[in-house]
């Protein structure tokens, strides 16, 4: 089945380490996108990509790093910088151009 | 900077009372306007989207959105709400600021009562 797939759906850490998030798309979509989503605040854009070794500053990105190495696949690393990690991450893709954006299941982080 | 602002955060209907919800946007470029709604442990689903052609849209379970152009709005509407409607509703948008950035509204909260 075509989709978007999170990884994993939970994850916690200490305080002061790096983690990453994966996010798989195989809908061959070329535009990806990272939110953050807290109670009462919506979804902030962290990071977002429209073409493989590009991608542009969202909101909300100090503290976060991207890579976009291949067109499936844009993963996320929230870095010992980030002051409040412990939220919900969503992952997005669309296509260029109009198009819906379809999401992942998200992954909830939480950093102790 | 650009934004979408979603005027209420928490709205609480009985059934078979009609619906609306505001949003707008601040961005004087093209925009592709959608609405989302996030059902209780689900993923974000697409409601309705508008790119072009008439300003009001129909969606799924019988939402319709209307594109106010010199408002700068898009407002969610429902004649008549059900239980089912329960949920977080995202008004969001695409700007063309020479990428493809994909903007969120901070959601609003309806809750309705049987």
């Amino acid at each position: 089945d075509g989709g978007i797939t999170q990884s994993p759906k939970y994850l916690f850490r200490k305080e002061g380490q790096n983690v990453t998030l994966s996010c798989e798309q195989n809908l061959n979509h070329d535009a990806m996108y990272w939110y953050r989503q807290d109670p009462g605040q919506g979804l902030r854009l962290i990071y977002y990509s429209q073409i493989v070794n590009d991608f542009q500053k969202g909101d909300i990105a100090e503290g976060y790093s991207v890579s976009r190495e291949k067109k499936e696949s844009f993963p996320l690393t929230v870095t010992s910088a980030q002051k409040n990690p412990t939220a919900f991450y969503l992952c997005a893709s669309s296509s260029q151009g109009p198009g819906e954006a379809f999401f992942g299941q998200g992954t909830r982080l939480t950093v102790v | 900077a650009q934004s979408v602002s979603q005027h209420n955060h928490h709205v609480i209907l009985s059934e078979a009372a009609s619906l609306e919800l505001g949003c707008n946007y601040s961005y004087g470029g093209t925009v592709n306007l959608f609405w989302y709604v996030q059902y209780p442990g689900q993923h974000l689903q697409l409601l309705l989207k508008y790119f072009s052609g008439d300003p009001l849209v129909k969606g799924i379970k019988g939402f319709e959105a209307e594109f106010i152009k010199s408002k700068f709005s898009f407002n969610l509407r429902k004649p008549s709400v059900q239980w089912s409607d329960t949920a977080e509703y995202f008004c969001a948008v695409i700007l063309y600021t020479g990428f493809q950035k994909l903007v969120f509204g901070t959601g609003t909260r309806l809750l309705v009562s049987p």
